[in-house]
């Protein structure tokens, strides 16, 4: 069976230009999060999705940052304009349901520049 | 935003030695902890889903306790081989909320 699947892998950018990342997920799990994970730190949830419904997005940066997820499957992440302080790896990872073992993708690693 | 810790931020052991570390966390509200290893270039994966207090696991030459009295968990590498260095996080899941909520981690070198 395929893990979570994620693109691209690596992305550099300018500052102020828009991009966006991709998630496609475990056939099946319900619950889909992102996450931003800076050098040196945690993953830190971006939001959390049960279907298609955003179930907790109060981490999510909304002035810049949007997220959706088609169709309670795939999700894509966007960002607009991109900052300096974005670069980061996205992970994306899901579960079959919001307390069970998290699946990770490998990772988008962003570079703003 | 909750409050889970893990320490040491770094550990350096030699090819053959034993070494642990702690994740602590709230101790109410308690639903589930899990540690997860995540290897340079591989997606973060999943070691153990701990639930009870005084929940012992174990996989390999790797182990895993838990106090949710207390609010601690240590996890266990015994006889380091090289293949264990990898960043290791603890995650933890509040009651009613059910989102993990992961630790800075600690990243272990294992040294041949």
């Amino acid at each position: 069976e395929a893990g979570v699947v994620q693109s691209p892998r690596y992305k550099i950018i300018e500052k102020k230009q828009p991009v966006a990342f991709w998630c496609n997920p475990i056939s099946g799990h319900n619950t889909l999060y992102w996450y931003l994970q800076n050098l040196g730190q945690g993953p830190e949830l971006l939001i959390r999705y049960e279907n298609e419904e955003a179930v907790d997005d109060s981490q999510l940066p909304k002035d810049r940052f949007s997220a959706e997820r088609l169709k309670g499957v795939d999700s894509t992440l966007k960002i607009q304009p991109a900052e300096l302080g974005d670069s980061a790896v996205y992970l994306c990872a899901s579960s079959l349901v919001g307390s069970g073992e998290a699946f990770f993708g490998q990772g988008t690693r962003l570079t703003v520049v | 935003i909750l409050n889970v810790e893990q320490s040491p931020q770094s550990l350096h052991v030699q090819e053959g030695d034993s070494t642990n570390f702690t994740c602590s966390f709230p101790s109410s509200n308690f639903y589930a902890l899990h540690w997860y290893r995540w290897e340079t270039a591989k997606s973060p994966e999943a070691l153990f889903v701990m639930t009870l207090n005084g929940d012992e696991k174990k996989k390999g030459r790797i182990s895993a306790t838990l106090n949710t009295k207390e609010g601690y968990s240590y996890l266990y590498i015994k006889g380091s081989q090289p293949e264990d260095s990898a960043t290791y996080l603890c995650a933890f899941i509040e009651l009613y909320d059910y989102k993990l909520s992961f630790g800075a981690g600690t990243t272990v070198t294992v040294r041949a």
